[in-house]
């Protein structure tokens, strides 16, 4: 089946540790993305990546770290920069970037910071 | 004010009703989709729609550019409908998409 797997499911971690977090996908997609959604607020974009090699920052991408060294994968690298890290994370992609392309969701990680 | 403000936060209602939730947004948009996030966090894909009217199944969308404003509409209403409902946008010319605070429906058997 084609889809995006994110893994683990839930993730506990210290403070002051470095976490990272899986993003696969079979789709094909050239575009991946990561977004973070806390309670009562709207998704927002850490980081994307258009393509193999080359990624943006989104809206807040500071205490966060991604590669795409190949184009099924997108790991997102949480740091100990990062303030408030405990938040569920969803990563997504798309065939391309632009108005016309629908994206698809993970499921999502749930990472707590102790 | 948010790009994009959805209402109601929160809708609760017995089953069979007829469901509204409204997405309104401020700025010019290539694309608005619809989106539904279940009780453990997956998001599933909905609705992409520029212009007009959508429907699939018991779902219907409708956009009005001019006024800037779309509605899901929920038609006979079911517990499994219950989830969080999130309206995104896509800017001319953007390469990401603006997410509402989404809306939290819970139909009643």
């Amino acid at each position: 089946d084609g889809g995006i797997t994110q893994s683990p499911k839930y993730l506990f971690r210290k403070e002051g540790q470095n976490v990272t977090l899986s993003c696969e996908q079979n789709l094909n997609h050239d575009a991946m993305y990561w977004y973070r959604q806390d309670p009562g607020q709207g998704l927002r974009l850490i980081y994307y990546s258009q393509i193999v090699n080359d990624f943006q920052k989104g809206d807040i991408a500071e205490g966060y770290s991604v590669s795409r060294e190949k184009k099924e994968s997108f790991p997102l690298t949480v740091t100990s920069a990062q303030k408030n890290p405990t938040a569920f994370y969803l990563c997504a992609s798309s065939l391309g970037t632009s108005g016309s392309n629908e994206q698809f969701f993970g499921p999502g990680t749930r990472l707590t910071v102790l | 004010k948010n790009e994009v403000e959805q209402s109601p936060q929160n809708l609760t209602a017995q089953e069979g009703e007829f469901i509204t939730i409204n997405c309104s947004y401020s700025v010019g948009i290539s694309a608005l989709h619809w989106l539904q996030q279940h009780p453990g966090g997956g998001i599933v894909s909905l609705f992409m729609l520029s212009s007009g009217k959508k429907k699939h199944g018991r779902l219907i969308a409708t956009i009005n550019i001019q006024e800037k404003h779309s509605s899901l509409h929920i038609t006979a209403s079911h517990p499994r409908d219950s989830a969080v409902y999130i309206c995104a946008v896509r800017g001319w010319g953007a390469q990401k998409l603006v997410f509402g605070q989404g809306t939290r429906l819970t139909i009643n058997p």
